[in-house]
């Protein structure tokens, strides 16, 4: 399968400073990523979907301006968790779409843990 | 919007049993579900994936069903491994093109015992 890439895997930060994660796809191009929250021993909750290009879509309950996503080229989307506080502390997954071919599979990256002290 | 539900939340199974989970979806608009494992501190991968026009697919050890009319689907794993211990997800989404939202089930915690 297509390879998608997270960095960093993990990120300890104090509170009130921000915090960025990359998301790329490394051998094909992403027409769209998500990117998703998943706390301990919990589902993956789908925060927000960025399209090349153009302003990302929130889900319901999501802050967009506590949650900045870019998603500037079709193998980047990065995350920015502003004025980080430990209730953001969580384990954050990207996803990207548009392979080629493969019509409908998402690919997930390996996720990066942010620990907000 | 879709809503997936899934059971059992925990599955303890001998090695060589076989482990069935099964997920609910309310949209009926979704076409596309797949199942992902997710072993701890990892991404999810996915392991097998269904499209509505299918009714069964099968990949050595895993199959999935599907059955449109009471929107559930099934994932069967056969002759468990211990290592087939992880969180398995189910999701539900449409698929446009190539873009996929998918939502997805609250996870099962699958253990096989040695």
């Amino acid at each position: 399968g297509a390879v998608v890439s997270q960095h960093p895997s993990w990120v300890i930060c104090k509170s009130g400073t921000s915090v960025k994660i990359e998301c790329r796809s490394l051998d094909f191009q992403a027409t769209t990523m998500f990117w998703y929250r998943q706390f301990p021993k919990q589902s993956l909750m789908l925060m927000a979907t960025s399209n090349e290009g153009s302003k990302a879509t929130y889900e319901q309950g999501v802050e967009k301006d506590k949650f900045l996503i870019n998603h500037a080229s079709l193998t980047l989307s990065t995350l920015t968790v502003t004025s980080a506080h430990p209730e953001d502390s969580s384990f954050y997954i990207c996803s990207a779409s548009g392979l080629a071919g493969v019509t409908g599979e998402l690919f997930f990256g390996e996720g990066s843990r942010l620990t907000v002290l | 919007g879709e809503n997936v539900e899934q059971h059992p939340s925990t599955l303890s199974v001998q090695e060589g049993d076989s482990a069935v989970i099964k997920c609910t979806y309310s949209d009926s608009a979704s076409n596309y579900f797949p199942w992902y494992k997710q072993e701890l501190g990892k991404g999810p991968q996915l392991i097998i994936d269904i499209r509505s026009n299918v009714g069964e697919k099968k990949d050595q050890r895993i199959a999935v069903t599907l059955n449109k009319t009471a929107k559930h689907f099934s994932l069967h794993i056969t002759e468990t491994q211990p290592e087939d211990s992880a969180v398995y997800f189910c999701a539900a989404g449409q698929v446009i093109y190539n873009t996929d939202k998918l939502i997805f089930g609250t996870g099962t915690r699958l253990q096989v015992f040695p």
